[in-house]
């Protein structure tokens, strides 16, 4: 079945790059997508790349997706401390309104 | 605002106890998912609709149970609660076939 799997926390200084890491099993996966949780709230779209893209960069995210190695990586350039947040990445499969499976989610603590 | 509206945002009752979650897509959108989150847990998916039909089952228990209106609203229905259903629900709804999940604020449900 599908497996989707994350380090549980990063620490990054304030001012440097994060980069939070995902792999999952399921070479039918499409659609990979990264959603931030702060303490109390949804889960919120950050971005999102298709299987047949190497890269996508949106201001100040990066995501890199190597589809041999089925890794996934969501770089933060310039981390703020509102950036301390749990993330998620996600994938799901193309057609008929598939499941989407979850990571366990990256907890990032920017220090200051 | 992602446009999902879940109700209520908090909810406490006591072990034994029957509730209900609702939940409102956001316009247009026919399919609605429901994810668990406990706490220092990833989100386990439960259930899915898509046009007031049942779509796929994930971790769901027999005790909770589904359904998705013809107005697209759906309800999560949790019955004979234990202390352990304590966690939070989010309902999270999805235009297009391919097109990512827009999450609720989601209903923190805790049992005593």
């Amino acid at each position: 079945g599908e497996d989707v799997e994350q380090s549980l926390f990063l620490s990054v200084r304030e001012g440097d790059s994060s980069v939070i890491n995902c792999t999952y099993t399921d070479s039918s996966s499409t659609y990979l997508y990264w959603y931030k949780q702060e303490p109390g709230a949804g889960l919120q779209l950050l971005t999102y790349i298709f299987s047949n893209m190497d890269m996508k960069q949106d201001q100040r995210l990066t995501v890199l997706l190597n589809k041999k190695d089925k890794h996934l990586s969501l770089r933060i350039a310039d981390t703020q401390t509102g950036d301390s947040a749990i993330y998620f990445c996600a994938e799901t499969a193309r057609g008929g309104y598939q499941k989407v499976t979850f990571g366990t989610g990256t907890k990032l603590q920017v220090i200051p | 605002d992602s446009g999902v509206t879940q109700t209520p945002k908090h909810l406490i009752t006591a072990t034994g106890q029957r509730v209900t979650l609702r939940c409102s897509p956001r316009s247009g959108d026919l399919s609605v998912y429901w994810y668990q989150q406990s706490l220092d847990q990833g989100l386990q998916f439960l259930i899915q609709y898509y046009n007031g039909e049942e779509r796929a089952k994930g971790n769901i228990l027999e005790r909770f149970s589904a359904q998705q209106f013809p107005d697209l609203h759906s309800e999560l229905n949790l019955s004979s609660l234990e202390l352990g259903d304590s966690a939070l629900y989010f309902c999270a709804s999805r235009g297009g076939d391919n097109s990512p999940l827009h999450f609720g604020n989601g209903t923190r449900l805790t049992v005593t």
